[in-house]
């Protein structure tokens, strides 16, 4: 089955600092990747719908200059957290559709950011 | 505004029993709806998808329903075992906007042994 691939994990940065996360697709190529986030016991909220050589779409209230996303390939995503703030520390999953745009979302398994 | 409504209670039950898992929504008009299991510090893991002109759907202990009327899917995790227990999400696209995919909060199901 398709297999999308999160790094790091797990990430501890210092305020004012910049943290990079990579989403890839492992067996399939993905068009579009999808960015969310999640506070506990909370939904994953949509942060950002990134497009494989164009500009992220982001949704209402996200910065998109905080959250800086770059779709270099088919393969690969990135998203970058830039001078984080602890209000910035989150759970940070990433998700591709190996099918149309109808088929199920296949997610990494998260960036757990913690900033101090 | 756009709501997706999942018990926020967790639901506790016996293994051997039925679980079901309640989703409700408001001004949408999925085209389809989905469940996912979250387990914690993991990604979601995508169980069953249902469209709008399907009334039910099955996937071996598994069963999910879907009334657009109501504006209500039921999520049924027949002989239930402790290693279901896990987080389970309800999903809708967005619809307008590029198929997006937005989550309910998720119930939080234990199975006892």
């Amino acid at each position: 089955g398709a297999v999308v691939s999160q790094h790091p994990s797990r990430v501890i940065c210092k305020s004012g600092t910049s943290v990079k996360i990579e989403c890839r697709s492992l067996d399939f190529q993905a068009t579009t990747m999808f960015w969310y986030r999640q506070f506990p016991k909370k939904s994953l909220m949509l942060m950002a719908t990134s497009n494989e050589g164009s500009k992220a779409t982001y949704e209402q209230g996200v910065e998109k200059d905080k959250f800086l996303i770059n779709h270099a390939s088919l393969t690969l995503s990135t998203l970058t957290v830039t001078s984080a703030h602890p209000e910035d520390s989150s759970f940070y999953i990433c998700s591709a559709r190996e099918g149309p745009q109808d088929s199920p979302l296949h997610f990494g398994n998260g960036t757990r950011l913690t900033v101090t | 505004s756009q709501k997706i409504e999942q018990n926020s209670e967790a639901l506790n039950i016996q293994e051997g029993k039925t679980a079901t898992l309640t989703c409700n929504y408001t001004n949408y008009s999925p085209a389809y709806l989905q469940w996912y299991r979250q387990d914690p510090g993991r990604g979601p893991v995508f169980l069953l998808l249902i469209r709008e002109n399907e009334k039910e759907k099955r996937k071996e202990r598994l069963k999910v329903t879907f009334d657009t009327t109501l504006k209500q899917s039921l999520f049924h995790i027949t002989a239930s075992q402790p290693a279901d227990s896990a987080t389970y999400l309800c999903a809708l696209d967005k619809g307008t906007g590029g198929f997006k995919t937005i989550f309910g909060a998720g119930t939080r199901l234990f199975v006892k042994a």
